[in-house]
C-alpha cells in the first residue's frame, strides 16, 4: 500500500521561505505528487502537484527527487496566511493516499 | 461560481439510523471522490466515481454505499449508522486524470 510520511510540524519566521519535506517510500512511476493545505474547519485546498521534474505556481514550487523517494513543498516567502496543515499526497489512478500532514506555524 | 458543494454542514444521528450526505459539483469535472477525516489524521478515501455511471471502493468503504445521479451530483449514503462513523466528510471532484482535486467545505457528522 502507497505510504506517506510528514513531520508533525514546523514553524518558520514572517517572509522567509519554508521547505516542507514529504517521503514518499512506495511510490510508483505513474504515481503523481500532490501538496494540499488546510485551514481550520476548512476543506482542503490544492497546492500544487507533479510528476518527475520540478514545478512552479503561483502559490508555491515543488521540487522532486530523481528516484521521486521524496518531495519538499517550497513556500517563497510565508505570510501569517500560510499557516495551515500541509498534505502530500500519492496519486494513483482515482486513488489519493494522504500523508498524516504537517502543521506550518507562520511567527510574525 | 460555487465549486463543490456540500450539504448537510452538521448532522447528528442515533446509532442505527440512515442518512445521504450530498455533493454537488458545478465544474463539470469527471471525477467525484468521498473521504472521511477523522480527528487529527489525514483524510481516508472512501468511494470514488471515476466517471458518470461508475463507482468504486476506496480504502475504507465498510459501511457506506454512494450512487452517481449525474455528472454533476455524487451522494453517500450510510444505512445504519455507528459511532465509529463519528467523522468529517468531505467530497471532492477533478477534470482530469492526474489533475488536482477541488474540495467542498465538509460535513460534520456524529453518532451517538
Amino acid at each position: 500500500d502507497a505510504k506517506t510520511t510528514q513531520p508533525n510540524s514546523m514553524e518558520s519566521n514572517e517572509e522567509e521561505p519554508v521547505h516542507l519535506p514529504c517521503n514518499h517510500s512506495t511510490i510508483s512511476g505513474t504515481d503523481y505528487i500532490h501538496w494540499y493545505r488546510q485551514l481550520p474547519s476548512q476543506g482542503p485546498e490544492y497546492v500544487i502537484h507533479g510528476l518527475t521534474s520540478n514545478v512552479n505556481n503561483r502559490m508555491a514550487s515543488l521540487a522532486i527527487a530523481e528516484d521521486r523517494k521524496s518531495s519538499t513543498l517550497i513556500l517563497h516567502r510565508a505570510t501569517l496566511r500560510d499557516a495551515a496543515v500541509y498534505y502530500c499526497v500519492d496519486n494513483y489512478g482515482q486513488n489519493f493516499v494522504f500523508g498524516p500532514g504537517t502543521r506550518l506555524s507562520v511567527l510574525p | 461560481n460555487a465549486g463543490v458543494t456540500q450539504t448537510p454542514k452538521f448532522q447528528v444521528l442515533k446509532t442505527g439510523q440512515s442518512m445521504t450526505l450530498q455533493c454537488a459539483q458545478d465544474m463539470n469535472h469527471n471525477s467525484m471522490y468521498w473521504y472521511r477525516q477523522d480527528p487529527g489524521m489525514g483524510l481516508r478515501l472512501i468511494y470514488y466515481s471515476a466517471s458518470e455511471g461508475t463507482t468504486d471502493k476506496g480504502e475504507v468503504p465498510n459501511g457506506y454505499n454512494v450512487s452517481r445521479l449525474n455528472k454533476r451530483e455524487f451522494s453517500l449514503r450510510l444505512e445504519s449508522a455507528a459511532p465509529s462513523q463519528t467523522s468529517v466528510y468531505f467530497c471532492a471532484s477533478r477534470r482530469l486524470a492526474g489533475g488536482p482535486q477541488y474540495f467542498g467545505a465538509g460535513t460534520r457528522l456524529s453518532v451517538l
